[in-house]
């Protein structure tokens, strides 16, 4: 089945060692999201690619960066991870911008020691 | 400034009975896109309707029905025929133009919870 894939599903760092966290999708989708989710809280987006245009929201702290190698995969990198940044990261996929349907996989958890 | 509301933070239901979970937005747009996701205690997002601005009809996922009011602004999700593995947190979101991007953004959730 076509779908959006995480991994890992459970990541656990140390306070300021990097982490990435991948996601990849067999859609075909030209736009990539990453969301960060804290507990009870609704999902936030960080920033998305439209095929290979980054696109950044203003308030995404430095901390965090993002790769798209080609169609299929998107990276999230967390360069100096600290307590606050644990959360759930949500990637999503949609094949256009606007108000198309964003697919998401399943998640990941992240733990910061 | 854009927003949606959730005014329910839980919501409890029957088994077999049907629920509505409140959306309501604010924007000036014209054209949006209206969406209801679910999302269980895995963590996973899950699509389950969308409406968008310029439909007249209210949209239909199955048991999922979506009462679209634009002159109140509101996208209230319906459930008919609850079933336990309903229960999750159900969020409704608003897609906007900004400039050339566009952004999802996410009313703060209802936990519905249905009982056998």
């Amino acid at each position: 089945d076509a779908m959006v894939i995480q991994n890992p599903r459970y990541q656990v760092t140390q306070f300021g060692k990097p982490v990435t966290l991948s996601c990849s999708q067999t859609l075909n989708h030209n736009v990539m999201y990453w969301y960060q989710q804290k507990s009870s809280q609704a999902p936030k987006l960080l920033f998305h690619y439209y095929d290979k245009d980054f696109n950044n929201e203003a308030d995404t702290p430095d901390n965090f960066q993002s790769r798209r190698p080609n169609t299929s995969f998107c990276f999230l990198d967390i360069r100096s991870p600290g307590l606050g940044d644990a959360a759930m990261y949500l990637c999503a996929t949609s094949r256009a911008p606007g108000a198309d349907t964003q697919y998401f996989g399943p998640g990941t958890r992240l733990t910061v020691l | 400034a854009q927003k949606i509301t959730q005014t329910q933070p839980g919501m409890f239901v029957q088994e077999k009975e049907a629920v509505t979970l409140d959306c309501t937005y604010d924007t000036s747009d014209q054209s949006y896109g209206l969406f209801w996701y679910k999302q269980p205690s895995s963590g996973e997002m899950i699509f389950l309707i969308y409406q968008g601005s310029y439909d007249e009809q209210n949209a239909t996922e199955g048991r999922y029905s979506l009462n679209f009011q634009k002159a109140r602004k509101s996208a209230n999700l319906v459930i008919s025929a609850s079933q336990l593995g309903d229960s999750a947190m159900y969020f409704c979101a608003m897609s906007l133009r900004r400039g050339s991007n566009y952004k999802l953004t996410f009313g703060k959730g209802t936990l519905l919870t249905v009982n056998p």
